[in-house]
């Protein structure tokens, strides 16, 4: 069983949709959960960081984390095609393991 | 300033060329690395630099060679490679390695392809 799981998609929506992108995670030593959006060809950019149980709003993003259940989750809110990208969550841990654990990644495409 | 430049962003090297990967950042990190990331897969960590030292090898074949002269940059050094090797090297920076929860800030990436 991996560590994290992560939704593969490919995912298509619509303009205007409310987009959710999940994870779980099986190691409760897991304390830090970001998301990164990463466009073809180029490298993931940091959108959302967040190391607390409930929500964290920025502009159309909420990134939500559920401690308890293992599961954290990406709302895009108002999507637009410019949202089109593979969206990774990754996962470190309070422990010696200090390097970044990886989702597979979810393929979005927003359609006009 | 949150960047992380690469150069170059495309290289095609034969099995029996060396090239090297270059990695800048100027936002004051002190820990770098490098991953490498294959079509429609997450990035793998290759290595970590702390404070210019190594701390992180994950088993990466010695055809693979890092080297950081400073705290600012980091080289990949490639020899000998295979065609499996062709992917995405993308190099990224935390503020401290050893703090474990910095955030991470990636470059761009160079696209390798080895024929």
């Amino acid at each position: 069983q991996k560590e994290v799981e992560q939704d593969p998609g490919p995912l298509s929506v619509p303009e205007g949709a409310i987009v959710s992108l999940n994870c779980t995670y099986s190691n409760s030593a897991f304390q830090y959960f970001m998301w990164y959006r990463q466009y073809s060809r180029k490298g993931p950019e940091l959108l959302m960081y967040t190391y607390s149980s409930g929500n964290k709003e920025d502009g159309r993003f909420t990134a939500q984390v559920d401690k308890s259940s293992k599961y954290i989750s990406l709302f895009i809110r108002d999507s637009q095609p410019s949202d089109s990208a593979t969206y990774l969550c990754a996962m470190v841990s309070s422990g010696s393991a200090r390097q970044l654990t990886f989702g597979s990644g979810t393929q979005l495409t927003v359609l006009p | 300033d949150t960047e992380v430049t690469q150069t170059p962003k495309h290289l095609v090297m034969g099995m029996t060329n060396k090239k090297s990967l270059k990695c800048e950042q100027h936002m004051g990190h002190r820990a770098m690395y490098w991953y490498k990331q294959k079509a429609k897969k997450p990035p793998e960590l290759m290595f970590v630099y702390s404070y210019e030292k190594l701390s992180i090898n994950e088993s990466v074949p010695s055809r693979f060679s890092p080297e950081c002269p400073n705290s600012s940059l980091l080289n990949l050094h490639l020899h000998a490679l295979q065609p499996e090797d062709s992917a995405l090297y993308l190099c990224a920076s935390s503020q401290d390695w050893d703090r474990g929860t910095d955030t991470q800030y990636f470059g761009p990436g160079t696209r390798l392809t080895v024929l």
